[in-house]
Parts: C-alpha cells; structure tokens; sequence
C-alpha cells in the first residue's frame, strides 16, 4: 500500500460523458502527478500539481482538466469523453520535486 | 514520446534463475527510476538511481546506471514467481514528470 488513494477504482460511463477522478496523496506529500496508461501508447504523463499550483503539463488533452486543492487532493476532470480515452489513470505524489513518485492504485475508466 | 525502451519487451525464466532488463534513454537525466506493475494494478517504486551514482542495490535487486551510454540495467537474483510482473524504468530529463519506457513483461514460472 503505497498510501495514494484514488475513486473511484472502476468507472463505466457513455462517450460525450463527463467524469471526475479523485486522488489523495500520501500524508505530507505536496506533489501530485496524473498518468494515463493504455495499451498503445503505454504511461504517459499528464499534469503535475505542487502545493497547489499547476507544476508541469505533458500530453493532457484540452478536454481534459485538473486541480489540486488546499488540502492537497487533486481532482482530474475528463470532459466530451470518447471510446480512446478508456485508459488505466493513475496518480501519484512526491514530498517535492523531483523525487520517488508513489503511485495510487488507479481508476480504470471504459468509455461506450 | 517514449524517453526509454525497455529491452527485452518479454522474459520468461524458471524460479531461481536471475533475471536482467535493460532501459535505454534519450536525454540526460537527474535520475532513474525502476517500477513494477502487477497485472492491470498500481506501480510500485523500486529503485532510484541517480545520475552520478553507477550502481545500486536493494536486497535481490541491483541497478546499473551508464550515463555515457544512456542506459540502465535492472538485474532480480533468484527469481521468485511473486516477481512475475512488468517492470518500468523512468527517467526525469531533469523536469518534473516522469517518462516510462515500454516495459519488460517478466514472468517467472514455478
């Protein structure tokens, strides 16, 4: 157990659909990263959020949207969803930069 | 884009053999990182390496790092069929994120 909690843990939904990912760091954690992993293009990073503010972006699609809150939680947003972004999404948080990532258990999300 | 590839993509071998992976990137980096993923599960770190380190070891696993040739090694002794899993390298490009090589799909059979 890595101590990153992310909900939920399955997601079906319809394409065009809307959905929100939820993640929780590891206790003193102030970066938070997202991932999405599917079978063609592998890991790939999305955003980073440190203390609160957007860090780092890689690949994230303008539908796509991201927060970190005072509490540190991150929430990601998927919006107008379609068939390709059925994908395992991780998240994982650090102490700070550049340092050892501790990954959640992810959401497997399946769009229709 | 992939920064590193993992070689070999899959490795079969009996318990008790040793298993080694090789990780090759592109850029320079501040360090590397090994992960494990269970099938369909979350990643698990193993190791970090960094870039002015060459070797490294935490308990059957030993990581090596060659900065002029942009390539490390993730050697597991004595393989155990609990190992079966894919393994990762990261590797930072001294940004932030991580970026994932393809993976090895080890499986250890009993």
């Amino acid at each position: 157990d890595s101590g990153v909690t992310q909900t939920p843990k399955h997601l079906i939904t319809a394409t065009g659909q809307r959905v929100t990912l939820r993640c929780s760091p590891r206790s003193g954690d102030l970066s938070v990263y997202w991932y999405q992993q599917s079978l063609d293009q592998g890991l790939q990073f999305l955003i980073q959020y440190y203390n609160g503010e957007e860090r780092a972006k890689g690949n994230i699609l303008e539908r796509f949207s991201a927060q970190q809150f005072p509490d540190l939680h991150s929430e990601l947003n998927l919006s107008s969803l379609e068939l390709g972004d059925s994908a395992l999404y991780f998240c994982a948080s650090s102490l700070g930069i550049q340092e050892t990532q501790y990954f959640g258990p992810g959401t497997r999300l399946l769009v229709l | 884009s992939q920064q590193g590839e993992e070689d070999p993509q899959a490795l079969s071998i009996q318990e008790g053999e040793n298993a080694t992976m090789n990780c090759s990137y592109k850029t320079s980096i501040n360090n590397l990182q090994w992960y494990r993923q269970n099938s369909g599960r979350g990643l698990v770190h193993l190791i970090l390496i960094r870039s002015n380190e060459r070797e490294k070891h935490s308990g059957r696993l030993r990581v090596t790092l060659d900065t002029s040739k942009k390539s490390s090694s993730l050697l597991i002794t004595a393989s155990r069929a609990a190992d079966t899993a894919s393994y990762f390298c990261a590797t930072d490009a001294h940004t932030d994120k991580l970026i994932f090589g393809t993976g090895t799909r080890l499986q250890v059979f009993p």
